[in-house]
């Protein structure tokens, strides 16, 4: 059981480029989330889908999307790049969204943005 | 705004006992996470607690305080492994986690 895969490992990537972060999951998790997790900051969430079909945004949105076609994938589009977007991206996943869900995470994408 | 507050770092001796503390001010409760990051690795859960009061597990426990939004995370007879990061997050009115910025812990010999 591989839990939750991310790809790639890690990228350096030219400001203005489009970029897409894979996730995958293989626990049939309702529950998807896109979080940043940047030096002296708590994790940020970008993006969270409830469900297959639905997308919300979180609390750092701007600049990413998403889109959630199957329960297993979830990926993450940066359209432009830009160096602010330089992070490390963790996706995670959770039975149902509920209360008293626990979150899964993937090992996680090192973007930078030159 | 919310809000959660941890120590950014702590050290203790192997074989200690360390407690981690975590305040809140969030929009709505729904419960409290503990996560241990290492080094370049994913969080992993540890423990969640919606009610007052001590949960234990193992080595590792967590306490929670509602009405003074507050929590911590003990650990005891510290291994050189414990090494990491702890991670404090709340689950809000909207059913999102709000996280703390995450408190190094250096275990020394």
């Amino acid at each position: 059981i591989a839990g939750i895969t991310q790809a790639p490992t890690s990228q350096i990537l030219a400001a203005g480029r489009r970029m897409t972060l894979r996730c995958t999951q293989d626990m049939r998790h309702n529950a998807m989330y896109w979080y940043r997790q940047d030096l002296g900051l708590g994790l940020r969430l970008i993006h969270y889908s409830n469900t297959a079909g639905t997308t919300g945004k979180g609390e750092v949105p701007d600049g990413y999307s998403v889109s959630r076609a199957n329960t297993d994938d979830f990926p993450l589009t940066l359209a432009s790049a830009v160096p602010s977007q330089t992070s490390v991206y963790f996706c995670a996943s959770s039975p149902s969204g509920g209360a008293t869900d626990t979150q899964y995470f993937g090992p996680g994408t090192r973007l930078t943005v030159l | 705004g919310q809000n959660i507050d941890q120590p950014t770092e702590m050290t203790a001796t192997e074989g200690a006992i360390v407690q981690i503390n975590c305040t809140y001010q969030t929009s709505g409760f729904n419960g409290l996470f503990w996560y241990q990051q290492h080094a370049g690795e994913a969080p992993t859960f540890l423990s969640y607690n919606v009610l007052d009061g001590l949960e234990e597990k193992g080595r590792f426990s967590s306490f929670l305080s509602r009405s003074k939004g507050y929590s911590y995370l003990l650990l005891k007879e510290l291994q050189m492994k414990d090494s990491a990061s702890y991670l404090c997050a709340v689950r809000d009115s909207n059913y999102q986690l709000i996280w703390g910025a995450g408190t190094k812990l250096i275990i020394k010999p």
